[in-house]
């Protein structure tokens, strides 16, 4: 298997815009999770999934962030409109299980300008 | 306050050392992981904890439950093991992991 995948690895936009960050877990995992890092609070749990149905948002900013995943092998994280203080790396990982060990995605590092 | 607090937040050291990076938690956990994020950014799970004690490479992680606290160890350590090691916990009640602010390790020549 190839890891989970996201995408774009960068992105730079303008504030105001609609970003849409993209990820694809481990085939056979039951949970997905999306995390944001920055200097100033470090990793954070924005949201997770299992079998494809949202558990857990409390950790998700406001209404501008929504997340979906529509299928076991996709993800969206999108923010509309963006603002600077969005700027962050974006994680993805998957697990088995809600306990288990997770692989983490290689992050899309977001710049809202 | 953070649940999940680590110490040191820096270390440097010098190659060989044993590096003893130390994590504690406010309440009751149902498991318990250390990360490692590398210079370039990912970031890599090195060890699922539950109890006891777990050893990979020369990489040990110890918890005492009862404690309420988990430590990595490193032994012989290698100027490649320098990176930010993240300790992260699944409090009790809660239904993610909850992070430590990381422990950013130098290990010079």
């Amino acid at each position: 298997d190839a890891g989970v995948i996201q995408s774009p690895r960068h992105e730079v936009t303008e504030m105001g815009q609609e970003v849409t960050l993209r990820c694809k877990p481990i085939s056979g995992h039951d949970y997905l999770f999306w995390y944001r890092q920055t200097m100033m609070r470090g990793l954070e749990l924005l949201i997770y999934f299992n079998n494809n149905v949202p558990i857990d948002d409390s950790g998700m900013p406001e209404d501008r962030f929504s997340a979906k995943m529509p299928n076991a092998s996709f993800s969206t994280l999108k923010i509309q409109p963006s603002e600077p203080r969005d700027s962050a790396v974006y994680f993805c990982a998957s697990s088995w299980n809600r306990e288990g060990v997770q692989y983490f995605g290689p992050g899309t590092r977001l710049t809202v300008l | 306050k953070n649940e999940v607090e680590q110490s040191p937040q820096n270390l440097t050291a010098q190659e060989g050392e044993f590096i003893t990076i130390n994590c504690s938690y406010s309440v009751g956990i149902s498991a318990l992981h250390w990360l490692q994020q590398h210079p370039g950014g990912g970031i890599v799970s090195l060890f699922m904890l539950s109890s006891g004690k777990k050893k990979h490479g020369r990489l040990i992680a110890t918890i005492n439950i009862q404690e309420k606290h988990s430590s990595l160890h490193i032994t012989a350590s290698h100027p490649r093991d320098s990176a930010v090691y993240i300790c992260a916990a699944l409090l009790g009640g809660a239904d993610g992991l909850t992070f430590g602010k990381g422990t950013h390790l130098i290990i010079q020549p």
